[in-house]
């Protein structure tokens, strides 16, 4: 499956400290989405990584894309608690549909 | 104006009920899509509309019918719905249909639906 898969599921820190999550995937890609979600809410895009990109930054986001590894990192520095949200990874597949990952579920303690 | 705007933001209904739920954007884009999300998982894509047409069913029941009326408005029909399809429902756009694979898809807010 070109699913992304997401680990871990669930991170939980401390306001100031960083947070990474990883996604996996199976097939080649264009490029690699990352989006956040707020407790039931809409999901907000982050940042788009190109195949041919193998860093991208935003703001406190840094993103990583390994494609000998199929892998992505998410990097978010200095959190706050504002960040605890769900995060996921997304691919487009051939059929031009966008498939997300499972997400990984951070949360910020203050 | 980068919004899509969904509503109702929260709706019960009964397996007997019709409702709809409505979307808009006026970024001009020409696709735009209808997700279902169970709690703690992903969206997972039901319909996609492209330039006006329906372009995608990923074999969702005749129980959810999409309509496009314009190229800024996406309805969902509800009818006789079970209580399964408690869900958020997630609409979304895009500039064109991804077949590039490099189109940022812009959420509304969701519709949360409780089917009793």
């Amino acid at each position: 499956s070109q699913q992304g898969e997401e680990d871990p599921q669930a991170l939980s820190i401390q306001e100031g400290e960083n947070a990474t999550m990883n996604c996996s995937y199976k097939t080649s890609i264009n490029n690699l989405q990352w989006y956040r979600q707020n407790s039931g809410r809409g999901l907000v895009h982050l940042i788009l990584i190109r195949s041919n990109e193998r860093e991208k930054h935003s703001g406190r986001l840094r993103v990583t894309l390994d494609t000998s590894k199929k892998s992505s990192s998410l990097l978010i520095t200095a959190s706050r608690a504002a960040d605890t949200a769900s995060y996921f990874c997304a691919l487009y597949n051939q059929g031009g549909k966008l498939i997300f990952g499972q997400g990984t579920e951070l949360s910020v303690k203050p | 104006d980068t919004e899509v705007t969904q509503t109702p933001k929260h709706l019960v209904m009964g397996m007997t009920n019709k409702k709809s739920l409505k979307c808009e954007q006026h970024m001009g884009h020409r696709a735009m899509y209808w997700y279902k999300q169970k709690a703690k998982k992903p969206p997972e894509l039901m319909f996609v509309y492209s330039y006006e047409k329906l372009s995608i069913n990923e074999s969702v029941p005749s129980r959810f019918s999409p309509e496009c009326p314009n190229s800024s408005l996406l309805n969902l029909h509800l009818h006789a719905l079970q209580p399964e399809d408690s869900a958020l429902y997630l609409c979304a756009s895009s500039l064109s249909l991804g077949q590039g694979g490099t189109d940022t898809q812009y959420f509304g807010p969701g519709t949360r639906l409780t089917v009793l």
